[in-house]
């Protein structure tokens, strides 16, 4: 089956700094590349996601970048801010349809 | 978010108990989904609906029973409850236009004691 690894699993960060947090996938079928936030204690939300027809994707200050020879795609965040801290989730979904979840990688960002 | 709500928020509930969760949708998703989370797995999908009386197994299905007899509503039951249930249960669902993009509910924290 799929298999998903997030790096790195904790991230902490300056306030003001970039984080990227990156997302190997093994399924070469896989079309669709999602990254959801999850704070604590609430549910995950979609925050970006790229297709892959597409090499990159910016939205504000978040942006995913997608390198399908490599099977790998990453979130980069910049100008972190507090309200950055959170859970961050990959889930491409692979060739039965099917979302799969990384681990997540633990942001945390320090004043 | 409002369109998709889990109940109950919190359930404690013993060994061997049956315990049902509910999802309910308002937007008539065709797509629905079960995941628990537990610390250092992330999230797993435990069941999913396409539609209405089509259900199928995710990545850690047993223990576990779906039904989906209408569009908005798609019940886990956890038919005898063990302690390795216990997790946090989110729901969601997704259209058949954008079937990858998910909502989840705002979950629901089991402890089988």
């Amino acid at each position: 089956g799929e298999n998903v690894e997030q790096h790195p699993s904790t991230l902490s960060v300056q306030e003001g700094d970039s984080a990227v947090i990156k997302c190997t996938y093994s399924d070469s079928a896989s079309n669709y590349f999602p990254w959801y936030k999850q704070e604590l204690g609430k549910r995950p939300q979609l925050i970006i996601d790229i297709r892959s027809n597409v090499g990159e994707k910016k939205d504000q200050r978040i942006a995913v970048t997608l390198n399908k020879t490599a099977k790998h795609f990453s979130l980069h965040i910049t100008e972190t801010q507090p309200e950055d801290s959170a859970v961050y989730f990959c889930a491409p979904w692979n060739r039965d349809d099917k979302i799969i979840f990384g681990k997540g990688t633990r942001l945390h960002i320090l004043p | 978010d409002a369109g998709i709500t889990q109940s109950p928020r919190y359930k404690i509930t013993e060994t061997g108990r049956q315990v049902t969760l509910m999802c309910h949708q308002t937007w008539s998703h065709s797509y629905m989904f079960w995941y628990r989370q537990d610390l250092g797995h992330g999230l797993r999908l435990i069941y999913y609906s396409a539609a209405a009386d089509i259900t199928d197994k995710g990545e850690v299905p047993d223990g576990y029973v779906v039904s989906r007899s209408k569009t908005e509503n798609f019940p886990l039951t956890l038919e005898s409850a063990t302690r390795s249930q216990t997790s946090v249960y989110f729901c969601a669902s997704s259209s058949t236009v954008a079937k990858n993009i998910q909502y989840f509910g705002a979950g629901t924290r089991l402890s089988v004691l």
